[in-house]
């Protein structure tokens, strides 16, 4: 199965700060690329969509890389609420209906 | 609109014995994709589903794990004997063939003793 890597942090992040990460894949194949919130014992959401070189969405921004493989998800002036894990997750092939597979995730902590 | 529904929410089952996880998918959505989350290793997709036929069972641990769609509507994955390593968080997801932004369900915490 392709590889999808995150730093797993946990990332400590002031109130109102930027926080950016990155997610690194291997099937250069792929297509779209999504960014998913999960909150403790709950179920992963969708948060993003990467089709092209990016997305903006309020506070957030996803980047593609394509040379490098890695998409990014930058957070602007971050909440309390923000403190999730966030999985990245690439199409197993180009893109379709097919599986998913998902980074382990990276922990964010928003601290006041 | 009910979003995935997954039933039970919590399984506590000794081991041997038979597990039983269902889902209904979001109505409209073709695509169903079976998931287990555990610490070590993440989400793992085990098996989809799409318009009710099985396309990728590759993830499917071994055979004691199966899994059916008999309808549009139902989906279940079945452990049989299951065994403690097994314990984990089963989420089910669906999604419009197409289109690869899933929907989860609020998943199965299954506890094998």
């Amino acid at each position: 199965r392709k590889e999808v890597e995150q730093d797993p942090g946990p990332f400590n992040v002031p109130e109102g700060a930027t926080v950016a990460f990155n997610c690194t894949y291997s099937n250069s194949a792929s297509q779209s690329f999504f960014w998913y919130r999960q909150d403790c014992r709950k179920e992963p959401k969708l948060l993003m969509s990467v089709y092209s070189s990016g997305n903006e969405d309020g506070r957030f921004t996803a980047q593609l890389n394509r040379a490098s493989q890695y998409i990014s998800l930058l957070i602007r002036d971050s909440k309390l609420s923000d403190s999730a894990t966030y999985l990245c997750a690439v199409p197993d092939s180009g893109g379709g209906a097919d599986g998913l597979t998902f980074g382990k995730g990276t922990h964010l902590i928003i601290q006041p | 609109d009910a979003g995935v529904i997954q039933s039970p929410r919590h399984e506590v089952t000794e081991m041997g014995q038979e597990v039983t996880l269902r889902c209904k998918p979001i109505s409209g959505h073709n695509s169903l994709f079976w998931y287990r989350q555990t610490m070590m290793r993440g989400l793992e997709l085990l098996i989809y589903f799409n318009n009710n036929v099985p396309i990728d069972d590759s993830g499917m641990p071994e055979d004691r794990f199966s899994a059916k769609m008999p309808n549009a509507s139902f989906s279940t994955l079945k452990i049989q004997p299951s065994e403690p390593r097994d314990s984990a968080v089963y989420f089910c997801a669906s999604s419009l063939a197409g289109y690869t932004g899933y929907t989860f369900g609020s998943g199965t915490r299954l506890t094998v003793v």
